[in-house]
């Protein structure tokens, strides 16, 4: 099964600042078969980017994400205070579909 | 707009079968061919995929539940359900269904196969404990 690891468990920012949210894979995630989810404190997660760079319908452009061979980025530009939240990567090229353990962006 | 309801005990004795439903409403469960699967989130953890159901009934399960997992779908009913056996106080979760972005992968023989993907459209969840 591949295993997603995402880095750092926590990330302390500002409002306004750009976050970097990192998903690294054990091994190939071809056709970019990666997604991204939002998570709030009781609700469930919400996808956000798909195809490792595709946003979903709805999500902001602020929310954007990249790949480099195993390595998947979210990047979210300038923060908002509805953007502290749980980030989960996802990949579904291959069962069972795994996620990483998540990074916690939360305010500074 | 497509919701998705997940229901059921709330709480359930160690050895016992967790059984859960998800009601599917503003759409039909059969319609454009669809895949449906159930997510779970122990307290204060991530999430863990535990399989995935077409329309049609075929399923897909993660190989750690596989033995004490069954996934339906009642079409009548526009739901799709969850058995999971034999279950411990590590089963305790928040349960989630979900539905798959699905997309048609090839035609043969008269029938077709599609791919199930990324979860688009999720439940609210539903806590469940296990304990005596």
């Amino acid at each position: 099964e591949i295993v997603l690891t995402q880095s750092p468990g926590t990330l302390s920012l500002s409002p306004g600042e750009r976050a970097t949210l990192s998903c690294r894979a054990s091994q190939s995630v071809s056709s970019s078969y990666l997604a991204w989810y939002q998570q709030k404190p009781g609700q469930a997660p919400r996808l956000l980017i798909y195809g490792a760079s595709s946003r979903a319908t709805g999500i902001p452009d602020r929310f954007s994400g990249s790949e480099s061979g195993t390595d998947f980025t979210l990047t979210i530009s300038r923060l908002e205070p509805e953007d502290f939240a749980v980030y989960y990567c996802q990949q579904y090229v291959s069962s069972p579909f795994t996620f990483g353990q998540g990074t916690k962006l939360e305010i500074k | 707009q497509l919701q998705l309801q997940e229901s059921g005990p709330g709480l359930v004795k160690p050895s016992e079968t967790l059984s859960l439903t998800c009601t599917v409403s503003g759409g039909s469960i059969s319609s454009n061919s669809y895949y449906w699967g159930w997510i779970r989130q122990p307290p204060g953890k991530g999430l863990e995929w535990i399989g995935t159901i077409f329309y049609s009934g075929t399923t897909y399960y993660n190989p750690s539940h596989k033995s004490r997992v069954t996934i339906s779908v009642d079409t009548s009913k526009n739901q799709f359900s969850l058995e999971l056996r034999s279950v411990t106080a590590a089963d305790t979760a928040v349960y989630y269904c979900a539905r798959h972005h699905t997309q048609l992968g090839y035609c043969s023989g008269g029938s077709c196969h599609y791919y199930y993907y990324y979860m688009d459209v999720w439940g609210k969840g539903t806590t469940v404990t296990v304990s005596s």
